[in-house]
């Protein structure tokens, strides 16, 4: 069974405090993704990874930043968390090969800065 | 860039069809596929079109045109767990690897 976890399902942040969301995945995919859910706003991607050390931007990346050092795990980081960044967080994870259509997400982490 | 829009919320009764459209504005494009997503869970993959046409799996089938950049969801016997929101997503808008969502359609079926 595949499977994408997420080592946090909720945490509470104070303002300016840097912040590490940690994904794993089980199915020896080659890319990887954060993206960021609100209401009304859909999922809308941050940051996805094609390759180990490899990452590309996605449509919101201010603020954050990533690291892929491992084929399975893939870290979201807030440098310096700000309250607009309070959000539920969904990892992802899906096949490089050009069929791979099925994206498998993580159950998510919510995050509340104060 | 890219953009999709999709109705944010449908109502349809117990055992009725529904269909949920998308429409894609991107700069590059693979396939549409379609998630849904229940309160409080994560979105679960549904169905994937990289041709024109309709796929069907069991009651949900899905449908694209390309030309058109125009895709959709047709629910069938509608049932009271298929209330959750579902979501159109763009494979390609920059590499093939990038997939972008929509802002998701929240379904209620009643009785």
């Amino acid at each position: 069974d595949v499977k994408v976890t997420q080592s946090s399902r909720y945490l509470v942040k104070r303002t300016g405090e840097k912040v590490f969301l940690e994904c794993v995945q089980d199915m020896d995919h080659e890319n990887m993704f954060w993206y960021r859910q609100d209401p009304g706003l859909g999922l809308r991607l941050i940051y996805f990874s094609y390759d180990v050390k490899m990452k590309e931007k996605g449509d919101i990346p201010e603020g954050y930043s990533v690291s892929r050092e491992k084929k399975e795990r893939f870290s979201l980081i807030l440098e310096s968390a700000s309250t607009n960044q309070t959000s539920m967080y969904l990892c992802a994870s899906s096949s490089g090969q050009l069929s791979g259509n099925t994206i498998y997400f993580g159950e998510g982490s919510w995050l509340t800065v104060v | 860039g890219q953009s999709l829009e999709q109705p944010s919320e449908v109502t349809a009764v117990e055992g009725a069809i529904v269909q949920i459209n998308c429409t894609y504005q991107t700069s590059g494009f693979y396939g549409l596929s379609w998630y849904q997503q229940h309160d409080g869970g994560a979105p679960t993959f549904l169905s994937y079109n990289a041709l024109d046409g309709l796929e069907e799996t069991g009651r949900f089938s899905s449908f694209l045109s390309r030309s058109d950049s125009y895709g959709y969801l047709l629910l069938q016997e509608l049932q009271m767990k298929d209330s959750a929101s579902y979501f159109c997503a763009v494979k390609g808008s920059g590499g093939y690897q990038k997939v972008t969502f929509g802002t998701g359609t929240k379904l209620q079926v009643i009785p």
